[in-house]
């Protein structure tokens, strides 16, 4: 168990509609990734976030967007959903700030668009 | 980051050891190699990382080469659950400055323990 918790498993969802990935880090991390894999792309760097602020984008579509809340928690919110953004969404967390520290995963949402 | 270069590939017998190597020509000073595996869709595990010394935990060792250039993860005693996807990552330390601390995966090396 990596302490990263990743919330809903798994999700199922019609083309156009809006869903929000909650990710809550493992405890005293205060850096989040998010993460996308998708069978044809490997896994893709969407954006970080470092105590609230956000700190460097990848990948990350338009329709996409995410933030860290004051608690830690974040969240990843995905609009307008087409057929191509079903993957699994991993969440990451780390020490951030000075501290050398591996990114921990958590397992993931698997998200299904219909 | 820099680019690293893995087998696609490695076959392993249960209770061998398992080497998979891993090239990093374009390495620099204040990068550090990480290692990581997938088991089927599961999220990625950490395993082990190192900036010029060999290191060893309780899941692997990591040998990297004098010259930083490659690097060889070693599990010394494989089991059929070692079967995953490892991936073998450079990345600037978070001391080093900047923001930019993403981990840049490629395709790994597809370990297959066989009994």
């Amino acid at each position: 168990d990596s302490g990263v918790t990743q919330t809903p498993k798994h999700l199922i969802t019609a083309t156009g509609q809006r869903v929000t990935l909650r990710c809550s880090p493992r405890s005293g991390d205060l850096s989040v990734y998010w993460y996308q894999q998708s069978l044809d792309q490997g896994l893709q760097f969407l954006i970080q976030y470092y105590n609230g602020e956000e700190r460097a984008k990848g990948n990350i579509l338009e329709r996409f967007s995410a933030q860290q809340f004051p608690d830690l928690h974040s969240e990843l919110n995905l609009s307008s959903l087409e057929l191509g953004d079903s993957a699994l969404y991993f969440c990451a967390s780390s020490v951030g700030g000075r501290h050398n520290s591996p990114l921990h995963f958590g397992n993931g949402t698997r998200l299904t668009v219909t | 980051d820099a680019k690293t270069t893995q087998p696609p590939s490695m076959d392993c017998a249960e209770g061998r050891a398992a080497n998979l190597p891993c090239n990093h020509s374009t390495i620099s000073g204040n990068e550090y190699v990480y290692w990581y595996r997938q088991i089927h869709s599961q999220g990625p595990q950490y395993i082990i990382h190192g900036l010029k010394n060999n290191e060893t935990n309780e899941m692997a060792s990591l040998i990297i080469t004098e010259d930083r250039k490659s690097s060889t993860l070693i599990l010394p005693h494989a089991t059929l659950r070692d079967t995953a996807v490892y991936y073998c990552i450079v990345r600037v330390g978070e001391g080093s400055g900047g923001s930019n601390y993403k981990l840049t995966f490629g395709k790994g090396t597809l370990l297959t323990v066989n009994p």
